[in-house]
């Protein structure tokens, strides 16, 4: 049982690139859940979506940052216009169902993006 | 509570003694609480959760306690062994999302 893939594990790009970032769910599991790790710090939570639906998008940027989760394929985390300080480890995470008491998130290995 | 600061705190303990990692929380509307253990280059891994109507649990070599009366949690590892040597965090349920702690870096000696 594969559990939450990400790819790629490592990305470079200059500034005013565009960054995708794809996260496959643990089989089973219908949501996603994007956050943001700063160095030495906790993770942040950035966006929470179902097939074809975004739940909650309260932690990400208004600009630049968007996420999809169609009904076929996995899940993408695009940042636009890339920027120095958007370089961090992006993780995905997917649970079963979405009670944030009953139901575990559990992570892939993360893409580490860096902005040159 | 929200991760803050550059420096994480640091745990040293030596193999084979027991460890306790501390987190405080800032909600006490939260009802659910879990602990991540990452270690280099890698994703959570999620240890054990505790919902807040229970104030202990426990799993293979380790346990968690809750003290909701002063937003306490705290993770107990027993046995402490080199494999053990990771960032901790604890995360508290906030609606869909989890809220993680800064995290406290275990070092175990040999």
């Amino acid at each position: 049982n594969a559990g939450v893939m990400q790819n790629p594990r490592h990305l470079v790009r200059r500034r005013g690139q565009e960054a995708r970032l794809r996260c496959s769910p643990m089989k089973g599991h219908s949501h996603v859940y994007w956050y943001r790790q700063l160095p030495e710090e906790g993770l942040k939570f950035m966006v929470y979506l179902q097939k074809e639906n975004i739940i909650d998008e309260s932690g990400m940027p208004k600009e630049r940052f968007s996420a999809e989760f169609p009904k076929e394929g996995p899940s993408i985390l695009r940042i636009q216009q890339v920027v120095r300080g958007d370089s961090a480890a992006y993780f995905c995470a997917s649970s079963p169902g979405s009670a944030i008491s009953r139901e575990t998130q559990y992570f892939g290995p993360g893409t580490r993006l860096l902005v040159l | 509570g929200e991760s803050v600061g550059l420096h994480l705190p640091t745990l040293s303990v030596q193999e084979g003694d027991n460890s306790i990692i501390n987190c405080a929380y800032s909600n006490s509307a939260s009802d659910y609480f879990i602990w991540y253990k990452q270690e280099s280059g890698k994703g959570p891994q999620f240890i054990i959760d505790i919902r807040s109507n229970m104030d202990k649990r426990q799993g293979q070599r380790v346990t968690v306690l809750l003290n909701k009366t002063v937003k306490h949690l705290s993770l107990q590892i027993a046995a402490t062994q080199p494999g053990d040597s990771a960032v901790y965090f604890c995360a508290e349920g906030d609606g869909n999302k989890l809220v993680f702690g800064a995290g406290t870096i275990l070092r175990v000696k040999s």
